[in-house]
C-alpha cells in the first residue's frame, strides 16, 4: 500500500498570504496524484488532478507540482474561502490512498 | 448538472448490515466508474471499494473485503454498498464519488452510519 503523508499538519496563514502544501508518497505514484479540499460539513472538492491540472471551475490561484514521490499544493494568495483541510490522494496502485490532510486556519 | 444522493445510512448494531445507495442524475452514468469513500467522525478519507462503469471490475480495501460488497445498475442510474458484519470501527459518512479517469469530480453529501449497541 502506497502511504502518503501530508506536512503540514496545521498551517496558520493571513488571508492574502502565500500557502504552501507537501504531500510525500511512500514510493513513485508518477503525476497520478490528486489534491481536494474540504470544508467543515461539505463533501470534498476536486482541485487538482494529475499532479497539475485544475479541475473544472477552480480559480487559478490554486495550483499543483511535483512528479514520482513530492508534489506540491500551492495557492498564490489565501481567500477568507480557502481556509479549509486539504487532502492529497494516488491512484497509481491498489488500494486508492489518501494523505491524512493539512488543515489551512486562519491565522 | 450532475448530482450524487446517498441514502440508506442509519444506526446498526455491531454484527449487523446495511444497504447504502447513491441515485446519480445529470450526467450518463454507464460511462464512468464510481467508488465509496467513507469518513469517520473527525477523521481523514478512506477509500473503501471501487466498480468499473460496466461493473466488471472491483476491487475493495482490506479493511472491508469479504465483508462489503459493491454493485451497481446502470438502469436504474444507481450505486450500492452492501455492509454486513458491521463492526464500531465502520462507524463514518459514507460518500459516494465519480471517477473521471484521473480523480473522483463529484462527490455526493454523504450519508452517516452509525455501528453502536
Amino acid at each position: 500500500e502506497i502511504v502518503l503523508t501530508q506536512s503540514p499538519a496545521t498551517l496558520s496563514l493571513s488571508p492574502g498570504e502565500r500557502a504552501t502544501l507537501s504531500c510525500r508518497a511512500s514510493q513513485s505514484v508518477s503525476s497520478y496524484l490528486a489534491w481536494y479540499q474540504q470544508k467543515p460539513g461539505q463533501a470534498p472538492r476536486l482541485l487538482i488532478y494529475d499532479a497539475s491540472y485544475r479541475a473544472t471551475g477552480i480559480p487559478a490561484r490554486f495550483s499543483g507540482s511535483g512528479s514520482g514521490t513530492d508534489f506540491t499544493l500551492t495557492i498564490s494568495s489565501l481567500e477568507p474561502e480557502d481556509f479549509a483541510v486539504y487532502y492529497c490522494q494516488q491512484r497509481s496502485n491498489w488500494p486508492l490512498t489518501f494523505g491524512p490532510g493539512t488543515k489551512v486556519d486562519i491565522k | 448538472q450532475v448530482q450524487l444522493v446517498e441514502s440508506g445510512g442509519g444506526l446498526v448494531k455491531p454484527g449487523g448490515s446495511l444497504r447504502l445507495s447513491c441515485a446519480a442524475s445529470g450526467f450518463t452514468f454507464s460511462d464512468y466508474y464510481m467508488s465509496w469513500i467513507r469518513q469517520a467522525p473527525g477523521k481523514g478519507l478512506e477509500w473503501v471499494s471501487y466498480i468499473s462503469s460496466s461493473g466488471s471490475t472491483i476491487y475493495y480495501a482490506d479493511s472491508v473485503k469479504g465483508r462489503f460488497t459493491i454493485s451497481r445498475d446502470n438502469a436504474k442510474n444507481s450505486l450500492y454498498l452492501q455492509m454486513n458484519s458491521l463492526g464500531v470501527e465502520d462507524t463514518a459518512v459514507y460518500y459516494c464519488a465519480r471517477g473521471n479517469g484521473s480523480a473522483f469530480d463529484f462527490w455526493g453529501q454523504g450519508t452517516l452510519v452509525t455501528v453502536s449497541s
